[in-house]
């Protein structure tokens, strides 16, 4: 299966910006724009932030954003609240028509 | 609107089956419109794509759980399912069951609240 990685952590101040690396493995991986971004609060269910790499579904605050550069995606989130802290997970479609996972970030607003 | 609902045994035996299934309500499962998907996240770790299936039983799943798992749809019950054969205490996860839309390409945009599978004797 192929490997997404991401920092186990980002921490940052409320009102800043911070960034969060995926670095695909497989170039398989990095080939596609199927790239989304999911927030996980403990004891709920994940919730999809980002499609496509850059998208936002409707209702999602627009300080996420999302990037692309080569085999590495990225989630930003803007003006950080407290309500941001959570784990975040990307997941991108892989070649062999298969889901794959980051191991995610946990994000602490300081 | 979609919702869904996991339901299934807490607690499995080692080398048996863990069986779960996912009843979609506020729409047909058979529209077309989504992949039907299981994800599980061990406690502690992160979360693990299990494997999605489309209403025409074209299913796609984890190659690290192939030769174990299996997911079902039931179309006149409106619901899918999740198989998974000779399990360890390694399958101990919160397991939830998801709808990938094609509008997102495969991102999963409705999720389940999740139950909790535990595998003990």
């Amino acid at each position: 299966q192929s490997a997404l990685t991401q920092p186990a952590s980002v921490s940052g101040s409320p009102g800043q910006s911070i960034t969060i690396p995926c670095t695909a493995t497989d170039n398989d991986v990095g080939g596609y724009n199927y790239v989304s971004w999911y927030q996980h609060h403990p004891g709920k269910a994940p919730k999809l932030i980002i499609y496509d790499v850059n998208n936002r579904p409707s209702g999602v605050s627009d300080r996420f954003s999302g990037s692309k550069s080569g085999n590495t995606a990225s989630l930003t989130i803007s003006g950080l609240q407290a309500e941001d802290e959570a784990d975040y997970y990307c997941n991108s479609y892989t070649s062999i028509s298969t889901g794959v996972f980051g191991g995610g970030t946990k994000v602490t607003v300081l | 609107q979609l919702q869904l609902q996991e339901s299934g045994p807490g607690l499995v035996k080692p080398s048996h089956t863990l069986s779960l299934t996912c009843a979609v309500s506020g729409g047909s499962i058979s529209t077309g419109n989504y992949y039907w998907s299981w994800i599980r996240q061990h406690p502690g770790k992160g979360l693990e794509w299990i494997g999605y299936i489309y209403y025409t039983g074209s299913a796609h799943y984890n190659p690290s759980l192939k030769s174990r798992v299996s997911i079902s749809v039931d179309t006149s019950e409106n619901q899918f399912s999740l198989s998974l054969r000779s399990v360890t205490a390694a399958d101990t996860a919160d397991y939830y069951c998801c709808g990938a839309a094609l509008f997102y390409n495969y991102a999963m945009d409705v999720w389940g609240p999740g139950t909790t599978v535990t595998v003990s004797s």
